[in-house]
């Protein structure tokens, strides 16, 4: 099993610019979460999808942010316009529907916003 | 919402010695409690796991261990070698219907010296 797979694993930007940041969760898991780190704040749960379908966006900063799941394979975590303060390390994770259910973490991707 | 303490933020210990980290939680129905392992750069992984039906598991150096009543969880390490050096994650699951996450904990830098 490749595990839970992000892209990019770097990105480095000037504030204003769009980021997609993407995430391919482990084949037949069915939930998908996106989490940020940062060192002032841990880990933060921002959203998760079931089935696609987003279940809980209260960790969403604001507007700026917004998450989609078009397919049970692929997400993508989106900031517009992006800023210095949303420098980050942002994993996404996965992992079968349910209780109880282990949570798997990919790479994450290292977000510096210049 | 949950509240996840953890403690100590950092603990240094000597090889060979025995490690305890220590966190607690918020809300009572909560059902699920891992523990992640993450190395300077890399992703959380799981360690382990206990869910709320049992007391206490152990998987081989590590257990954990897990009191409802006054909503705590513990986990130990023993025979530290220097390769458990890492800040470790605890978390607790709250669920409702389809909506559940993890609350994490701030960490634990973990140093275990030669």
């Amino acid at each position: 099993d490749a595990g839970v797979i992000q892209s990019p694993r770097h990105e480095v930007t000037e504030m204003g610019q769009e980021v997609t940041l993407r995430c391919k969760p482990i084949s037949g898991h069915n939930s998908l979460f996106w989490y940020r780190q940062t060192m002032m704040r841990g880990l933060e749960l921002l959203i998760y999808f079931n089935n696609n379908v987003p279940i809980d966006d209260s960790g969403m900063p604001e507007d700026r942010f917004s998450a989609k799941m078009p397919n049970a394979s692929f997400s993508t975590l989106k900031i517009q316009p992006s800023e210095p303060r949303d420098s980050a390390v942002y994993f996404c994770a996965s992992s079968f529907k349910g209780t109880n259910q282990p949570q798997h973490f990919g790479d994450g991707t290292r977000l510096s916003i210049l | 919402g949950e509240n996840v303490e953890q403690h100590p933020s950092t603990l240094s210990v000597q090889e060979g010695d025995s490690a305890v980290i220590k966190c607690t939680y918020s809300d009572s129905a909560s059902n699920y409690f891992p523990w992640y392992k993450q190395e300077l750069g890399k992703r959380p992984q799981l360690i382990i796991d206990i869910r709320s039906n049992v007391g206490e598991k152990k998987d081989q150096r590590i257990a954990v261990t897990l009191n409802k009543t006054a909503k705590h969880f513990s986990l130990h390490i023993t025979e530290t070698q220097p390769e458990d050096s890492a800040v470790y994650f605890c978390a607790a699951s709250s669920s409702g219907g389809s909506n559940y996450k993890l609350t994490f904990g701030k960490g634990t830098l973990l140093t275990v010296n030669p």
